[in-house]
């Protein structure tokens, strides 16, 4: 069975304070990784996918990076407005594109 | 980009009562969507795949019966709660992928529903 877990469950930052979430995945064959926000009350909103080991990918403050065991998401300066829940999900080869394995999401709070 | 759009937003209703979810695809053609549903504080967990113009397809242990999946056109799917009840009180969103296009799945706003 697939399974993603992300910790810590909730963070709390200063603005400018530079921090990683952490996504530990156990996955039959990885066909992708992806990171999405969520804001309160919202759906979730695409940030990365990632395909191998090694890869990196960057966006404004964020960089997301891939091992074969787990993924980070590398916030950097932080500004209050980058505080949403971060969401991690896998998708698990030989499956369906749209079956994602998603984990519980980290809580991101970034105080001016 | 591509845009996944639900409506309605948040709907109350009754005990018993059905309740009919859109999930439209604005700028693009889905052949399938996905349903996902949130309860407060825990992950999305997929309840099933709809199919354009053949039946969709449910997870273990979600009720086909229970939640009805039409997917009339490339751009429109519907997910209908028959007789529902408080714990079917939830957040329901779909999401969609392009037929062509990148391995990504866009997701809409979601439905809030609350059965009382």
């Amino acid at each position: 069975e697939d399974q993603v877990t992300q910790s810590p469950e909730a963070l709390r930052l200063q603005e400018g304070e530079s921090s990683s979430l952490n996504c530990s995945y156990t996955v039959s064959g990885l066909r992708g990784l992806f990171w999405y926000r969520q804001d309160p009350g919202k759906g979730p909103e695409f940030l990365f996918t990632l395909y191998s080991a090694g890869e990196e990918k960057e966006k404004e403050r964020l960089k997301a990076t891939l091992t074969k065991k787990e993924s980070f998401l590398h916030i950097t300066a932080p500004k209050p407005e980058d505080s949403a829940t971060y969401l991690c999900a896998v998708q698990a080869s030989g499956t369906s594109y749209g079956k994602l394995t998603f984990g519980q999401g980290t809580i991101l709070t970034v105080h001016p | 980009g591509a845009v996944v759009s639900q409506h309605p937003s948040w709907v109350i209703c009754k005990s018993g009562t059905s309740v009919k979810i859109e999930c439209r695809s604005l700028d693009f053609q889905a052949t399938t969507m996905f349903w996902y549903r949130q309860f407060p504080k825990q992950s999305l967990m997929l309840m099933a795949t709809s199919n354009e113009g053949s039946k969709a397809t449910y997870e273990q242990g979600v009720e086909k019966d229970k939640f009805l999946i039409n997917h009339a056109s490339l751009t429109l799917s519907t997910l209908t709660v028959t007789s529902a009840h408080p714990e079917d009180s939830s957040f329901y969103i779909c999401s969609a992928r392009p037929n062509s296009g990148a391995n990504v799945l866009t997701f809409g706003a979601g439905s809030r529903l609350t059965v009382l």
